[in-house]
């Protein structure tokens, strides 16, 4: 059972650089979301997506962007990373409400900006 | 906005004897459901329990229960029997039951500690 896998786990990368963080599910969950997890401040959203297409700012969406072309895939774009964007980052995926609903996260992605 | 808080950044407890986490959440809401999430040092995030709102009765997973006082918005997470294997951050997340969007609101987390 693969659940949510997230690609690359480590990344260095200098400011002003560019890349994409993949999350992939296979689950068949229309959910999905990104969160990033910084020292003493827990993890917090960035983007989410309620399904294929559909895509929402959470708390902190600045200097990121999403796109939702399938609903196994939902990739976070840094299209010109800043050392403040130094952070562990979780993808995440569920069913849509109810009492079903349980969030499932990948492994994380540590990214280090220089 | 939904806030959650955890008061404790770090507590220890020996191994085989009982801790409590403390968390207490603030909301307008009615029903909602609540979460603590395990993170051991590989960074997973592992569900450890959930508990629904509009149930009166305490959720229990084996040694994990919780003490949910929804009048007092608290919620805090029983560890019985601690093994070495709990040592991690312990977050306390919300979710409202808005049947659609299913955004968790964490607090910022509790380092345990277990020692022999």
């Amino acid at each position: 059972n693969a659940g949510v896998t997230q690609t690359p786990k480590f990344q260095v990368l200098k400011t002003g650089q560019s890349m994409t963080l993949q999350c992939a599910q296979d689950m068949n969950h229309e959910y999905m979301s990104w969160y990033r997890q910084d020292p003493g401040m827990g993890l917090r959203l960035i983007h989410y997506s309620v399904g294929a297409g559909i895509t929402d700012q959470g708390e902190v969406p600045n200097g990121y962007n999403v796109s939702r072309s399938t609903t196994e895939d939902f990739p976070l774009r840094l299209l010109s990373a800043a050392p403040s964007q130094t952070s562990v980052y979780f993808c995440a995926s569920s069913n849509l409400g109810g009492a079903k609903n349980i969030q499932y996260f990948g492994a994380g992605t540590r990214l280090s900006v220089l | 906005a939904q806030t959650v808080t955890q008061s404790q950044p770090e507590m220890s407890v020996q191994e085989a004897e009982t801790v409590t986490l403390s968390c207490t959440y603030d909301t307008s809401e009615s029903d909602y459901y609540l979460f603590w999430y395990k993170q051991p040092p590989s960074r997973q995030m592992i569900l450890v329990i959930r508990q629904e709102a509009y149930k009166q009765q305490n959720a229990t997973e084996n040694r994990f229960s919780v003490n949910f006082q929804k009048a007092a918005k608290s919620f805090s997470l029983k560890i019985s029997d601690s093994q070495l294997g709990d040592a991690a951050m312990y977050f306390c997340a919300y979710r409202k039951n808005t049947g659609t969007a299913s955004k968790l609101t964490f607090g910022t987390g509790t380092r345990l500690q277990v020692t022999l």
